[in-house]
């Protein structure tokens, strides 16, 4: 049974260009959940998505993020003209409803 | 302001000794504590966790110590080993969320040396 995948492990953008971060649930999960771990940091939640909505966005930034989990295929954590404070470890978490949330290994965004 | 404060921010003991992670909390609200260890480009993993109705939960070398009156938790590992070497969050969660809820601490790097 795989866990929670998340690709790219390592995502280098430029200022200005876009970065799209995907995550697979574990089987059986319907649940989603994206945290942003800036350097030395405790990791932040950012949104939570059930397939097709978004239920709580209120860690998310107001401007150039946005997120997805559609009906067929990973949730997506999608961040337009990226600036070098976008520059973090961004995880993702799925459960089942009310159980205990697994982590993938989550991608490392660098903006140069 | 929902907050989990975590010290100290890093540990060193040598190995067999029983370091300490505190985390304090001022929401009332949360009522669900896990504890989560992370290695180096890992993600989280959930560690042990424990619910304000108890004061203290052992798993294995790993227990919390709750104390509810003073809204402080506590990790302690015993005979630390140098595999324990991670870092360590504590995190808290309301009485009405999942996940999506969770609070973390700022976590404390822990060295065991051998």
């Amino acid at each position: 049974n795989a866990g929670v995948m998340q690709n790219p492990r390592h995502l280098v953008r430029r200022r200005g260009q876009e970065a799209r971060l995907r995550c697979s649930p574990m089987k059986g999960h319907s649940h989603v959940y994206w945290y942003r771990q800036l350097p030395e940091e405790g990791l932040k939640f950012m949104v939570y998505l059930q397939k097709e909505n978004i239920i709580d966005e209120s860690g998310m930034p107001k401007e150039r993020f946005s997120a997805e989990f559609p009906k067929e295929g990973p949730s997506i954590l999608r961040i337009q003209q990226v600036v070098r404070g976008d520059s973090a470890a961004y995880f993702c978490a799925s459960s089942t409803v009310n159980t205990e949330a697994f982590f993938g290994q989550g991608t490392r965004l660098t903006v140069v | 302001q929902q907050q989990v404060k975590q010290s100290p921010q890093s540990l060193i003991v040598q190995k067999g000794g029983i370091p300490i992670i505190n985390c304090a909390y001022e929401n009332t609200a949360f009522d669900y504590f896990p504890w989560y260890q992370q290695f180096p480009g890992k993600g989280p993993a959930l560690l042990i966790a424990i619910r304000p109705d108890v004061s203290e939960k052992k798993e294995g070398r790993f227990t919390i110590s709750f104390n509810k009156s003073a809204k402080q938790f506590s990790l302690h590992i015993m005979d630390s080993q140098p595999g324990d070497s991670a870092t360590y969050f504590c995190a808290a969660i309301p009485f009405s969320g999942s996940a999506r809820q969770l609070t973390f601490g700022s976590g404390t790097q822990l060295t065991v040396l051998p």
